[in-house]
């Protein structure tokens, strides 16, 4: 029973651009949502957060907006940098203290 | 202010050996969780502690899997008697109950195991 989806296994994005990683979920308990990027050979780094009674959380260059009707969320990236290819992987708490995670979704940021 | 490190960082073992890997959480963290990532998903929650008490168990934690955290600073994961299917990163997190932000975790490196 997978959880949180994220369908798109890879992005690819102009340098500069906007990059926005989607996410979709089917729990409706989900508390707070976490997004995190990771390096190859090393653990998931945590980016940003939002609560399950906010619609938008900013940090930077990285937004993300929670819509609960739809049951989505996405990071925004602006302005994309090389520095930002990754794996994207979103994440959900469901009242309990363990993170359900996505599949993950690659981002790369072509110069 | 060190993050969370991991030991071993890679590990390659036979079929049938037992392994054992440790986690050492960032240091004010009461908050110790494993999990286990392989190829192409996203990480899977095997187990959580709370300071010394092991708290939830995945039911992806068989009964050839323990865990310990017995000071409720590091924990140790043992997996006896690997097979072939146990080859993933093992991934140690770690959170700060009465910290602003309870629900971020903080992610170790991982460790690699390989089982041949």
């Amino acid at each position: 029973d997978q959880q949180v989806k994220q369908n798109s296994p890879s992005l690819s994005v102009q340098e500069g651009r906007i990059s926005i990683l989607n996410c979709d979920y089917t729990n409706s308990m989900f508390d707070y949502f976490l997004w995190y990027k990771k390096y190859p050979a090393e653990g998931p780094t945590f980016l940003i957060s939002i609560s399950s009674i906010k619609d938008k959380n900013e940090d930077g260059r990285f937004t993300v907006f929670l819509n609960k009707s739809a049951k989505h969320l996405s990071l925004h990236i602006v302005p994309s940098q090389p520095g930002d290819s990754a794996v994207y992987f979103c994440a959900a708490r469901p009242g309990a203290q363990k993170l359900v995670f996505g599949q993950g979704t690659r981002l790369t940021i072509n110069p | 202010d060190t993050g969370v490190s991991q030991d071993p960082r890679h590990k390659i073992t036979k079929r049938g050996q037992n392994v054992t890997f440790r986690c050492d959480p960032i240091s004010e963290h009461n908050r110790l969780y494993w999990y286990r990532q392989t190829l192409g998903q996203g990480p899977e929650f095997l187990t959580y502690f709370q300071n010394e008490a092991q708290l939830e168990k995945s039911r992806l934690l068989s009964d050839r899997f323990s865990a310990e955290r017995p000071k409720g600073s590091f924990s140790t994961l043992e997996i006896q008697r690997t097979e072939q299917g146990d080859s993933a990163m093992y991934l140690c997190a770690s959170s700060l109950e009465s910290g602003t932000r309870p629900y971020e975790q903080y992610f170790g490196p991982g460790t690699r195991l390989t089982v041949t």
